[in-house]
């Protein structure tokens, strides 16, 4: 039973122009969702999280949203850059250490 | 720079030996590491969480005496995979748990190959 879900497996967007990565949750106890971002053969690297008391979180060119009566958060990349090209998961966490994985999509930045 | 370290980064072995990977939180203290196991195109499983001190726990599914994990220091966690078969070849990676950031700080990744 997947509880993070990440419906789309892949996207591909313009350089500069917006990217916006979904997540899909059925555990209403998840409190804290965080993203990261993946490159083939390494570990995720922590990009931007939010709690669930808020609905927004700004870092620089990434921003997360939360819609917990949706259960859904969503991460925007503006502008967006060739370097951003990586696999996104987002996480969720039932207010333990413990974190939910959704199964990644892969976001390509051509020119 | 990197906060969580993991080594060796790859190995190949023979079926039957236990090979040892070990992950170490680089600049602050860590009672919880994590273990995950992906699959090729796959999400990151969770294998098991390392508490220092004490016994790990496992989730539903990981063989506890396949995978043996010690957490024997505050910076240091073990994961061994015992009598290794070519199944278990796989990508394993760690992460350690950052109180008051509460944010996850995974290593750089294990590639195993068992032959």
């Amino acid at each position: 039973d997947q509880q993070v879900k990440q419906n789309s497996p892949s996207l591909s967007v313009q350089e500069g122009r917006i990217s916006i990565l979904n997540c899909d949750y059925t555990n209403s106890m998840f409190d804290y969702f965080l993203w990261y971002k993946k490159y083939p053969a390494e570990g995720p690297t922590f990009l931007i999280s939010i709690s669930s008391i808020k609905d927004k979180n700004e870092d620089g060119r990434f921003t997360v949203f939360l819609n917990k009566s949706a259960k859904h958060l969503s991460l925007h990349i503006v502008p967006s850059q060739p370097g951003d090209s990586a696999v996104y998961f987002c996480a969720a966490s039932p207010n333990t250490d413990k974190l939910i994985f959704g199964t990644g999509t892969r976001l390509q930045v051509f020119p | 720079g990197a906060v969580v370290s993991q080594h060796p980064s790859r190995v190949i072995c023979k079926s039957g030996t236990s090979v040892k990977i070990e992950c170490r939180s680089l600049d602050f203290q860590a009672t919880t590491m994590f273990w995950y196991r992906q699959f090729p195109k796959k999400s990151l499983m969770l294998m098991a969480t390392s508490n220092e001190g004490s016994k790990a726990t496992y989730e539903q599914g990981v063989e506890k005496d396949k995978f043996l994990i010690n957490h024997a220091s505050l910076t240091l966690s073990t994961l061994t995979v015992t009598s290794a078969h070519p199944e278990d070849s796989s990508f394993y990676i760690c992460s350690a748990f950052r109180r008051g950031k509460n944010i996850q700080y995974f290593g750089a990744g294990t590639r195993l190959s068992v032959l």
